[in-house]
C-alpha cells in the first residue's frame, strides 16, 4: 500500500522561507511529485524528483532521499500569491499516482 | 502553451442517473489519466490510460466507471447510475513521454454535483 504524510497547516511570513515535510511508505517507488493547488482550482505541477538530491527551479527547491522515504519542498522569498496547498504525491505502481492530503500554506504580511 | 481542457465545467444531475465527462488531452500527449477530488479531501487516482486501453486502476474505479478515447481526441469518463458519493471534481490529466510517470498536466476539473 502507499501511505504518505506531510503536515496539515503551515503559516510562514512575506519574503521568508519555508520547508514543507513529506515522508512516504510505498510498495513501489518512480518519483516523487510536488503540486501547487489553490482553492477550487486544479494542482499545478512543481517538480518531480526520481533521484536523491535537491532540485532547484527559481524561487522553489525540492529534495529526496529514497533510503530515508523522505521529501521537502523549499520555498523562498515567499509572496502573497504562495498561498496555497502543496502536494506530495507519489508514483509507486505501473502508473499509480498517490497523493496526499497536503499542507495548507498561509504566507501572511 | 497548450492545455488539457475538460467539459463540462460543471454538470449537476439526479442520482441515478449516467454522466460523461469529456476531457481534450494536449495532442501529443501519451497518457491520461481520470483524478477525483471530493471537497475538501485529497485527489485520488482513478484510471490511467495508454496504448487505447486502461493500464492501471485503483480500487475506486469499479463497474460503474469506464473510460475511453472515441475519436482519438475526447477522452471521456463514464459514470453510471450515479450516487451521492460520486459528487466531486474529476480531474484529467495527461502526460507526453514514453517513461511510466513524468509530468502530469491538469485539466481545470468538472465539478460533478449529484442530487
Amino acid at each position: 500500500g502507499q501511505n504518505i504524510d506531510q503536515p496539515t497547516e503551515m503559516t510562514a511570513t512575506e519574503g521568508a522561507i519555508v520547508q514543507i515535510n513529506c515522508t512516504y511508505q510505498t510498495s513501489g517507488f518512480n518519483g516523487l511529485f510536488w503540486y501547487q493547488q489553490h482553492a477550487g482550482e486544479a494542482p499545478t505541477f512543481l517538480s518531480y524528483n526520481v533521484l536523491d538530491g535537491l532540485e532547484e527551479k527559481g524561487r522553489f527547491s525540492s529534495f529526496l532521499s529514497r533510503s530515508k522515504g523522505y521529501s521537502y519542498l523549499l520555498l523562498k522569498e515567499l509572496q502573497m500569491k504562495d498561498s496555497a496547498s502543496y502536494l506530495c504525491a507519489v508514483s509507486g505502481g505501473y502508473q499509480k499516482v498517490t497523493f496526499g492530503t497536503g499542507t495548507k500554506l498561509q504566507v501572511i504580511p | 502553451e497548450p492545455e488539457v481542457t475538460q467539459t463540462p465545467s460543471h454538470q449537476v444531475t439526479q442520482m441515478g442517473q449516467e454522466v460523461i465527462l469529456r476531457c481534450v488531452p494536449i495532442s501529443n500527449h501519451l497518457y491520461f489519466y481520470w483524478y477525483r477530488q471530493i471537497l475538501g479531501q485529497k485527489v485520488e487516482f482513478l484510471v490511467s490510460f495508454y496504448n487505447n486501453e486502461i493500464s492501471e486502476k485503483s480500487e475506486i474505479f469499479d463497474d460503474q466507471f469506464s473510460v475511453e478515447r472515441p475519436d482519438g481526441s475526447n477522452f471521456t469518463l463514464k459514470i453510471r447510475s450515479t450516487k451521492l458519493e460520486d459528487s466531486a471534481m474529476y480531474f484529467c490529466a495527461t502526460h507526453p513521454s514514453g517513461r511510466r510517470a513524468d509530468t502530469q498536466y491538469f485539466g481545470p476539473g468538472t465539478r460533478l454535483t449529484v442530487l
